[in-house]
């Protein structure tokens, strides 16, 4: 069975950095893109960025392209999110999405950017 | 990276067929195959239900389906079902980015 497992969501202030994982396992990591996408309080989704599946090859919406990171890590079966000079804007549900049709989610992780 | 376009609501009762649009542009929608459409519960996370257009995901009713023409994307459920109440996004790669509509909400009178 496929299971993703978001992890280190939280509260943090405006500025500063947190680090988000998720958990893969039921399918094969390695041979799979892997995506973030995340939702606001009472809103849409919205794509994040997406990681190739030898982590070669990385992109990012506009929103968050030079404050946050993708990175994988295949042989622990995991994906990661760094993300620094967090806003207000960026607290939403975090979910992690496997392959190219994300047919694949996380039960998603809460990030809340405030003071 | 704009996003695509869904209506905000669509309702329908037990038993009749819905259709939900999805329109984008020749950068998203028009560019490839890769649409796909998530239902998603409250409270829940998203679940694939369409993949590369028209192919339904595995174990989903055979109720759903999905076309395309250009530059739009369509779901249609057919039978409608109280448990198809939820909210549905459409999502396209757009070059090397991938973007979602706003999603729609559906009402099972």
């Amino acid at each position: 069975e496929v299971q993703l497992v978001e992890s280190g969501g939280g509260l943090v202030q405006p500025g500063g950095s947190l680090r988000l994982s998720c958990a893969a396992s039921g399918f094969s990591f390695s041979t799979n893109w892997m995506h973030w996408v995340r939702q606001a309080p009472g809103k849409g989704l919205v794509w994040v960025a997406r990681i190739k599946k030898d982590g070669s090859i990385t992109t990012y919406a506009d929103s968050v392209k030079g404050r946050f990171t993708i990175s994988r890590d295949n042989a622990k079966n995991m994906v990661y999110l760094q993300m620094n000079g967090l806003r207000a804007e960026d607290t939403a549900v975090y979910y992690c999405a496997r392959d190219i049709d994300l047919s694949g989610w996380g039960p998603g992780t809460l990030v809340t950017v405030s003071s | 990276q704009s996003a695509l376009t869904q209506p905000a609501s669509v309702s329908g009762s037990p038993g009749q067929s819905i259709t939900i649009s999805c329109t984008g542009s020749r950068s998203d929608i028009g560019s490839s195959n890769l649409v796909s459409w998530y239902q998603q519960h409250p409270g829940k996370a998203p679940k694939l239900i369409i993949f590369e257009a028209t192919r339904r995901a595995s174990g989903v009713d055979s109720r759903f389906s999905g076309s395309k023409s250009g530059n739009t994307a369509s779901l249609t459920i057919s039978g409608l079902q109280v448990e198809d109440e939820a909210v549905y996004y459409c999502c396209s790669y757009a070059g090397s980015s991938v973007v979602f509509g706003g999603g729609t909400e559906l009402t099972v009178l």
